[in-house]
């Protein structure tokens, strides 16, 4: 089975562009995560759904934040406008809550730079 | 408060050498869950174990061994004749039934084996 998807791995862009982060989950997994991670602040939890629904969001910074799960294979996570503090590596992960299995998979990050 | 205390930030080991990395939590809840996660160099968080609180049996993996110890909260992870390739950050972290399956990480121990 393929893991997480994550695109783009790679990302720079200027102050003020908006980012649009994009996810897959594994397939069959009712439960996906956003985290952001620095040398500053580790790995922080910005935002996760279960069964497309957000659940909790205060771990997203501010109102440049936004995220959707329009459907169960398919998230997205937009900053607009982009600061140079958001540079992080920004992962995803997703996990199934049935059958008590709660180990989250993860992607292998988006690596957000911003000039 | 920290709900998962990694107190060891960084550690260096000779190859070959045993290596134990702690991890303390805090919960109210009587059920949760435990998980270990290595991130190696290449960034990617790669799951490693899960715990039930109700399953104090410790657990070996090859070198890998897990030690649970509710009356300590404590959940401490041993790799046996460190290898060079187990030079990566260890995170652990804590969900608990009743805050859904949010993860609580730890800030992560940085393990260098030398060659």
């Amino acid at each position: 089975d393929a893991g997480v998807i994550q695109s783009p791995r790679h990302e720079v862009t200027e102050m003020g562009q908006e980012v649009t982060l994009r996810c897959k989950p594994i397939s069959g997994h009712n439960s996906l995560f956003w985290y952001r991670q620095t040398m500053m602040r580790g790995l922080e939890l910005l935002i996760y759904f279960n069964n497309n629904v957000p659940i909790d969001d205060s771990g997203m910074p501010e109102d440049r934040f936004s995220a959707k799960m329009p459907n169960a294979s398919f998230s997205t996570l937009k900053i607009q406008p982009s600061e140079p503090r958001d540079s992080a590596v920004y992962f995803c992960a997703s996990s199934r809550t049935d059958q008590n299995l709660y180990e989250q998979y993860f992607g292998p990050g988006t690596r957000l730079t911003v000039t | 408060a920290q709900k998962v205390t990694q107190a060891q930030t960084e550690i260096s080991v000779v190859e070959k050498e045993d290596v134990t990395l702690d991890c303390v939590y805090e919960t109210r809840d009587t059920t949760y869950y435990l998980f270990w996660y290595k991130q190696p160099p290449s960034g990617e968080l790669v799951f490693l174990i899960r715990r039930n609180s109700f399953d104090e049996q410790n657990e070996i993996s090859g070198r890998y061994s897990w030690n649970f110890q509710k009356s300590t909260s404590s959940f401490n992870f041993t790799i046996t004749a460190s290898q060079v390739v187990d030079s990566a950050v260890y995170f652990c972290a804590l969900s608990e039934s009743y805050t859904g399956n949010q993860f609580y990480f730890g800030t992560g121990t940085s393990l260098t084996v030398i060659p």
